[in-house]
């Protein structure tokens, strides 16, 4: 299987902020990695697919780059309504796995 | 625009199986574009993926799980569905139904949802 390590765990940024979450896959995956976002008590939710395509409906504000093992997720202007667990997925291979997903707190 | 929603028991007994239904709504299950899919997230935890089914009946399994899961679809009814037998207290998680694309198999649909707890 392929691991996905994401870094940081957790994290505590203000209103405004620009913010990167990394995801690191244990073998080359190609463009194959997706980010989700996760509100507590919700479903996730799409952001990114193809590492840096932005899902139809998803503020510009995110984005995402990288390829092959190394993959970033950035915020910019981070706002309240960002408060959420975020997730990076890879589909290159079976089975599809996922990151351990960051914490992101709003000072 | 498509929606897709999650039933089934909410309790189920240690060593029995746990069946749960997803529901598509606002497009055709038989739509050939699409793989159909199941997520399962532990409290508190991340998430992991179960498998996936077309609209023909090919499936794809976690391989952790692979000998208890069975996935089927009713194109008919526009559902497919999760079999998951010999349950523990260890399957007890909230269980996503999703649509993922074929052609890359990239998630972009969620359901809303639905938790099982596993208890006596």
């Amino acid at each position: 299987d392929i691991q996905m390590t994401q870094s940081p765990s957790s994290l505590s940024a203000s209103v405004g902020d620009r913010v990167t979450i990394t995801c690191r896959a244990s073998q080359g995956i190609s463009n194959y990695l997706a980010w989700f976002q996760q509100k507590p008590g919700k479903a996730p939710k799409s952001l990114i697919y193809a590492a840096s395509s932005l899902q139809s409906g998803v503020p510009s504000k995110f984005s995402g780059s990288g390829s092959g093992t190394d993959f970033t997720l950035t915020i910019s202007s981070l706002q309240p309504e960002d408060l959420a667990t975020y997730y990076c997925q890879q589909y290159n291979s079976y089975p599809i796995t996922f990151g351990q997903g960051t914490r992101l707190e709003i000072k | 625009q498509v929606q897709l929603q999650e039933s089934g028991p909410g309790l189920v007994k240690p060593s029995q199986t746990l069946s749960l239904t997803c529901t598509v709504s606002g497009g055709s299950i038989s739509s050939g574009d699409y793989y159909w899919s199941w997520i399962r997230q532990h409290p508190g935890k991340g998430l992991e993926w179960i498998g996936y089914i077309y609209y023909s009946g090919s499936t794809y399994y976690n391989p952790s799980l692979k000998s208890r899961v069975t996935i089927s679809v009713d194109t008919s009814k526009n559902q497919f569905s999760l079999k998951l037998s010999s349950v523990t207290a260890a399957d007890t998680a909230v269980y996503y139904c999703a649509r993922a694309v074929r052609q890359d198999r990239r998630i972009g649909i969620w359901g809303q949802g639905t938790t099982v707890t596993v208890s006596s």
